[in-house]
């Protein structure tokens, strides 16, 4: 199975600063098609998981530009340029490659 | 609008059975992959299997292979996971998932179900 690490598992962060998470994979993520099978995910307190990010950088349908993904192969990214109060909540990277699906441990967005 | 809506959850005793089941609308069920994914209290999101469109192609977890069956019925619109031999570590919310790790960025989640294992 491949393996999701997040880091950091703890981000405290001031409104209208910016925020990085990275993810790492134990295998490579990328297929011959040129696409990177990691998709981030935002579950706010009390709420169902949502997509952010698909395929490393796609931003989904109405997510603010403020959030990014870069990244390929092992190494990801997930980027907020100016944090809002509404982002608070957990993030997690997930490999999409291969059954059995893994998610990356979460981390936690919260405000200072 | 597109929407899954999980039910079925409740409490059982360690060993026990339930049936979890999904309905689905707004979309056109039959063409998508659809997904479990579980949480437990307070820790991450655990994919537990998954079922292809027309319900012939299905994988597990280790930790629940044996023990779980995913399946659908495209004419009801519903995804259904029976959860045979219950361990108390299988407590969690479970959710439905459309489309899991789509690449056109289509997932979808329902609101989850609670499965509590007691004795």
């Amino acid at each position: 199975d491949i393996v999701m690490t997040q880091s950091p598992l703890s981000l405290p962060v001031t409104p209208g600063e910016p925020a990085s998470i990275s993810c790492r994979s134990s295998q490579s993520l990328l297929r011959s098609n040129g696409n990177n099978y990691l998709h981030w995910y935002l579950q706010r307190p009390g709420q169902s998981p949502q997509v952010l990010i698909y395929l490393g950088s796609n931003r989904a349908s109405g997510v603010p530009d403020r959030f990014s993904g870069s990244g390929s192969g092992t190494d990801f990214t997930l980027k907020i340029t100016r944090v809002e109060a509404e982002d608070v909540g957990f993030y997690y990277c997930m490999e999409a490659l291969q059954a059995p699906v893994t998610f990356g441990q979460g981390t936690k967005l919260e405000i200072k | 609008e597109v929407q899954v809506v999980e039910s079925g959850g409740g409490s059982a005793q360690p060993g026990g059975s339930l049936r979890l089941s999904c309905a689905a609308s707004g979309f056109i069920f039959s063409s998508y992959w659809m997904h479990w994914v579980r949480q437990a209290p307070g820790k991450g999101l655990v994919w537990v299997s998954r079922i292809n469109p027309d319900g012939s192609s299905t994988n597990y977890a280790d930790s629940v292979k044996g023990r779980f069956t995913i399946s659908r019925d495209n004419a009801k619109n519903t995804l259904y996971l029976q959860m045979n031999s219950l361990r108390v570590e299988d407590a969690a919310v479970y959710y439905c998932v459309i489309s899991l790790g789509s690449s056109r960025g289509e997932d979808s989640w329902g609101q989850g179900t609670l499965v509590t294992v007691s004795s």
